[in-house]
């Protein structure tokens, strides 16, 4: 059973840095591609973040650019995502999904909550 | 970037049949995927590639796509099936790989 499990989220100031971790389990981590999704509170989802099965290719979105890092470690199964400079409009629940070529993210995880509160 | 547009919002009458649409310029080079999103609750997966459902989705959910419109039909709507329902695809721009939909609310009244 294919199961993506976040943590790391929670409540941090303005300017300040969270790092999210996305733990995989039932399916061969190395061969998929692998998306970052948020969510705001009562908002719809926006892509954040891509990754490919390698970590060779990757890409933000520009909301994020230059301030959040995404990085795997295919030997522990882990997906990352670091996030500096954190604004308040960065609060949303943080889902990591798995990427197939056809489907698209076709397995999500359950999500973390960031919230950038002063 | 590209956008994909949903309606914000639809109803439908218990078993009857409601068709969610989604525009966009990156949907006359890709497929859309769908996901149906319940309060509190991860996307699921409803539709992929052409009209594929994933293992467990009812085939009560099925789509199309037509130019730059991408549509999820769901035939005999149950009361189960109210939620957000999002629209996905490949980003033609070319600077960011996805793009969601903006999302509709669907009602089952």
């Amino acid at each position: 059973e294919v199961q993506l499990v976040e943590s790391g989220g929670g409540l941090v100031q303005p300017g300040g840095s969270l790092r999210l971790s996305c733990a995989a389990s039932g399916f061969t981590f190395s061969s998929y591609e692998m998306n970052w999704v948020r969510q705001a509170p009562g908002k719809g989802l926006e892509w954040v973040s891509y990754i490919s099965s390698s970590g060779s290719t990757i890409y933000y979105a520009d909301s994020v650019k230059g301030r959040f890092t995404i990085s795997r470690d295919n030997a522990k199964n882990s997906l990352y995502l670091q996030m500096n400079s954190l604004r308040a409009e960065d609060t949303a629940v943080y889902y990591c999904a798995r990427v197939d070529r056809v489907a698209g993210s076709d397995y999500w995880g359950q999500g973390t909550l960031v919230t950038v509160s002063s | 970037s590209s956008e994909l547009t949903q309606d914000p919002a639809v109803s439908v009458a218990l078993g009857q049949t409601v068709r969610i649409t989604c525009q966009g310029d990156s949907l006359r080079s890709y497929y859309a995927s769908w996901y149906q999103q319940k309060p509190g609750q991860a996307p699921v997966l409803v539709i992929y590639g052409k009209n594929n459902r994933p293992s467990g989705i009812p085939d009560r959910f099925s789509g199309s796509s037509s130019g730059n419109t991408a549509s999820l039909t769901i035939t005999g709507a149950q009361a189960e099936d109210e939620a957000d329902y999002y629209c996905n695809s490949r980003d033609s721009s070319g600077n960011h790989p996805w793009v969601f939909g903006t999302g509709t609310k669907v009602t089952v009244l």
